[in-house]
């Protein structure tokens, strides 16, 4: 089945510490998104990437990282710089024209 | 930058009634297109229609569809006959036709469906 797999579910995370939140695809899209909502909120988009070994950041992209070595790989860092990491992270890939993204389910990051 | 407004942070409609969630945006812009998405309580973001702003003619799927208004930059949504399983968040989204990995979202409206 075609689709997008964004592990793990949940996850928790110690202060001081950065975790990584992993986006495969096999959709074969060209450009790859990492959104952040917070709970009742709209979707803020955090890094996004065109093509392989290049990314943009988006509108809060500060205390976040991302890599695109591989087209169906987009893995999302949250460092310890990230003040305010708790919410809910959705990956979304699309191809090009007037295609709408796809979702992944999501992973829910919690501070322990 | 493009500019999605949804007006309504939340509605109720009846079970079985029809109701229609509001979606403006800001452009300047001629191609574009315009999707609502929905996100019920799992969270999961589901495509329920599109509209490419170059058709004339409004999108329907179903139950759902769409009143789109080029010139007044309007993009509303309307689900016919209502279900439980409608509740969720309804997101309004635009994608640049000129730069195609611009997508913008709106800030949602959440939809209450009483039984």
């Amino acid at each position: 089945d075609g689709g997008i797999t964004q592990s793990p579910k949940y996850l928790f995370r110690k202060e001081g510490q950065n975790v990584t939140l992993s986006c495969e695809q096999n959709l074969n899209h060209d450009a790859m998104y990492w959104y952040r909502q917070d709970p009742g909120q709209g979707l803020r988009l955090i890094y996004y990437s065109q093509i392989v070994n290049d990314f943009q950041k988006g509108d809060i992209a500060e205390g976040y990282s991302v890599s695109r070595e591989k087209k169906e790989s987009f893995p999302l860092t949250v460092t310890s710089a990230q003040k305010n990491p708790t919410a809910f992270y959705l990956c979304a890939t699309t191809t090009g024209g007037y295609q709408p993204q796809h979702f992944g389910d999501g992973t829910r990051l919690s501070i322990l | 930058a493009q500019t999605v407004t949804q007006s309504q942070p939340e509605m109720s409609v009846q079970e079985a009634e029809t109701v229609t969630l509001s979606c403006t945006y800001d452009t300047s812009e001629s191609d574009y297109y315009l999707f609502w998405y929905k996100q019920p309580p799992s969270r999961q973001m589901i495509l329920v229609i599109r509209q490419e702003a170059y058709k004339q003619q409004n999108a329907t799927e179903n139950r759902f569809s769409v009143n789109f208004q080029k010139a007044a930059k309007s993009f509303s949504l309307k689900i016919s006959d209502s279900q439980l399983g409608d509740a969720a968040m309804y997101f309004c989204a635009y994608r640049s036709g000129y730069n195609f990995n611009k997508f913008y979202f709106g800030s949602g409206t959440k939809l209450n469906v009483k039984p």
